[in-house]
């Protein structure tokens, strides 16, 4: 059964900091890799998709890389903004189920 | 192209009352989801929709909570007596078909408070 782990659970950082943001999985079959921002009181907004043939998608400052050998992906942002701050959601978007980890809130201080 | 809608908002009820959410997917898309967020947990699928028969309600509480989707369209969630720990936001998504490589597309959301 597959669990989704993100560590650190909320993550505080000066304005103009590169930060990474980490999700582990357990089992390595995994299918594809999302990233998703939510703002409180919000849904989801999709950030990056990695499917499980490719090993990094780059947006704009986001970059998204995912090591299915090793049961990590990491979402790196360059140069983080007051705008950044919301929390972050890593899921396994599986064969036909989304299974999500708990979340990174991020505060980034002007 | 317009986004997932859901409705209400917000909503407080008071334990033991009953609550009805409702959810219109993008247009077209077969695949209905109804995720359930407790407060500092990632999204938890309560049932999947395929047009408008059921695929997955194994972590739907049953004796609580039902959930339908007549004509394949509009769907509605509903807790009847609700507790406490029913507080979290009710997701609604949804994808063009069942399973990869369809995306799944996610409403803002209806924040439910039980006191």
């Amino acid at each position: 059964k597959q669990e989704v782990t993100q560590i650190p659970a909320a993550l505080s950082v000066p304005e103009g900091e590169n930060l990474v943001l980490n999700c582990s999985f357990t089992d390595s079959a995994i299918y594809n890799l999302q990233w998703f921002r939510q703002d409180p009181g919000k849904g989801l907004t999709s950030l990056l998709l990695i499917q499980s043939s490719q090993r990094e998608q780059t947006s704009g400052r986001l970059n998204a890389s995912l090591d299915k050998s090793s049961g990590r992906s990491t979402l790196y942002i360059a140069a983080s903004q007051p705008g950044d701050s919301a929390t972050y959601l890593c899921a396994d978007t599986g064969t036909y189920k989304y299974i999500f980890g708990t979340g990174t809130r991020l505060k980034v201080l002007a | 192209e317009a986004g997932v809608a859901q409705s209400p908002r917000y909503k407080i009820i008071e334990k033991r009352q009953s609550v009805a959410f409702w959810c219109n997917p993008i247009s077209g898309h077969a695949t209905l989801y109804w995720y359930q967020q407790i407060l500092g947990q990632g999204p938890k699928l309560l049932i999947q929709f395929q047009n408008n028969g059921v695929v997955d309600d194994s972590q739907l509480p049953k004796d609580r909570f039902s959930a339908e989707r007549l004509k394949g369209v509009d769907s509605t969630l509903k807790i009847q007596p609700a507790k406490l720990e029913d507080s979290a936001v009710y997701l609604c998504a949804s994808s063009l078909d069942q399973g990869s490589p369809y995306e799944q597309y996610f409403g803002p959301g209806t924040r439910l408070t039980v006191t």
